[in-house]
């Protein structure tokens, strides 16, 4: 069955530093790709989303790009900020249904 | 426009109680589901409903859960008798159709069973 594999955290950077949170997955047929974001205290947020093989999807200065040879959809940021603190999950989507498979989730943590 | 709402935002049960947990959609969206993220695990699907109608409960763990929906506007997640292993975060989403993501969700609500 799909499932979503993501690197376990928690992650714990000082601020400006690069961030990747790997992940990877497994479906059949052609999946899209998408990272939540759970801020302390809200609820999950769509941070990016790609669907199709290599769309980059950005927002917030995070990027990933959705790697159909590796299968892979890696999540980035050039310098992250304190503000960038969170939980974040990888997810997917098959094109049968709408139900959202996500990873187990990473915490971030950023120092200032 | 206001979003997903879920009540309580916390609660604590005893093994054996009964606990109700409470989803209101965006006004307008059709589709909701629930999903529950257990301690360390992974988020997993619970159900979805499109209206009042349960379109899938294929993720329903056991017989002790039961999903409401009526009138098609908030839904409520029941859970009798609770068990330990209930414990965990219950989240909410609702859409305006069914697509591929992304579905709006609610803050949570995070349950223990002691």
């Amino acid at each position: 069955g799909n499932s979503v594999t993501q690197m376990e955290g928690p992650v714990t950077l000082s601020e400006e530093a690069f961030l990747t949170i790997n992940c990877t997955y497994t479906a059949t047929g052609y999946p899209s790709l998408f990272w939540y974001v759970q801020y302390p205290g809200e609820g999950l947020q769509l941070l990016l989303k790609a669907t199709k093989a290599d769309d980059k999807g950005s927002n917030k200065g995070f990027e990933a790009t959705y790697r159909k040879e590796t299968t892979s959809f890696h999540l980035e940021k050039g310098s992250v900020q304190v503000s960038d603190s969170a939980v974040y999950f990888c997810a997917l989507t098959s094109n049968r249904d709408d139900k959202i498979i996500f990873g187990k989730g990473t915490r971030l943590h950023i120092l200032p | 426009e206001a979003g997903v709402t879920q009540f309580p935002s916390h609660s604590v049960i005893e093994k054996g109680q009964t606990v109700t947990l409470r989803c209101d959609p965006i006004s307008g969206h059709d589709n909701l589901y629930w999903y529950r993220r257990v301690m360390g695990k992974e988020i997993k699907f619970l159900l979805h409903f499109v209206k009042e109608s349960k379109q899938d409960e294929s993720g329903m763990p056991n017989n002790r859960f039961l999903a409401e929906r009526t009138g098609g506007t908030y839904s409520t997640l029941k859970v009798q008798p609770a068990e330990l292993e209930d414990s965990g975060v219950y989240f909410c989403a609702s859409s305006h159709r069914s697509s591929a993501g992304p579905a709006h969700f609610g803050p949570g609500t995070r349950l223990t069973v002691t």
